[in-house]
């Protein structure tokens, strides 16, 4: 168990409709990362915050968005779903650091699986 | 724009014999690199990363993973497979600099055969 809790583990939804994932890092992290995973593009980094502000953007499509609250949990919102949102999202967290580069590794929880119809 | 290539999609090894997953990198830089495993259902476990220093690295269950600067890899390795090491092993490398966003691999599944 890396400390890293997700909910809901699993989540079934219709096109067009929004959902909200939810991540609390391990206890002391500061960042938080999100990732997507689907058999096309594999594992693929969408955003990262730390102590919440946002610190990084990768591939996430602006229909995506994410949040990090002064608790340090985060929230990751998709929305207008399409059948090619359908993949397994994960947070991960890491101490961080008030600098922008570490050698801080990344713990991952145990994801949530989107399945969008 | 960093980027990681695992060139095998499936590697069988039987119980007991070396375990060998091949990772190849490119970066701006001196990388910093990280192993992870997946199994079914389950999230990514950290295994190893190679921050500096000594070229091979050891870490959890019996893994331990080479830094060839030279060749640009990051083989993971494990003398005497296990049919529990049966899982998707992810092999991902960031720069020193910049954000810590980590670019992985696609992944090589590992089929330990009793």
């Amino acid at each position: 168990d890396s400390g890293v809790t997700q909910t809901p583990k699993h989540l079934i939804t219709a096109t067009g409709q929004r959902v909200t994932l939810r991540c609390s890092p391990r206890s002391g992290d500061l960042s938080v990362y999100w990732y997507q995973q689907s058999l096309d593009q594999g594992l693929q980094f969408l955003i990262q915050y730390y102590n919440g502000e946002e610190r990084a953007k990768g591939n996430i499509l602006e229909r995506f968005s994410a949040q990090q609250f002064p608790d340090l949990h985060s929230e990751l919102n998709l929305s207008s779903l399409e059948l090619g949102d359908s993949a397994l999202y994960f947070c991960a967290s890491s101490p961080g650091m008030d600098r922008i580069t570490t050698t801080d590794t990344q713990y991952f929880g145990p994801g949530t699986r989107l399945t969008v119809l | 724009a960093q980027s990681v290539a695992q060139p095998e999609d499936q590697v069988n090894v039987a119980e007991g014999n070396p375990l060998t997953v091949k990772c190849t990198y490119s970066v701006s830089g001196n990388p910093y690199l990280f192993w992870y495993v997946q199994y079914p259902n389950r999230g990514l476990q950290f295994l190893l990363k190679y921050i500096t220093g000594d070229n091979l690295v050891k870490g959890s269950y019996g893994f331990e993973a080479e830094f060839n600067k030279s060749q640009t890899s990051f083989h993971l390795k494990k003398p005497s497979a296990l049919v529990s090491d049966s899982a998707l092993y992810f092999c991902a490398v960031r720069p020193p600099y910049g954000n810590n966003r980590l670019a992985f691999g696609k992944g090589n599944q590992v089929v330990v055969i009793p």
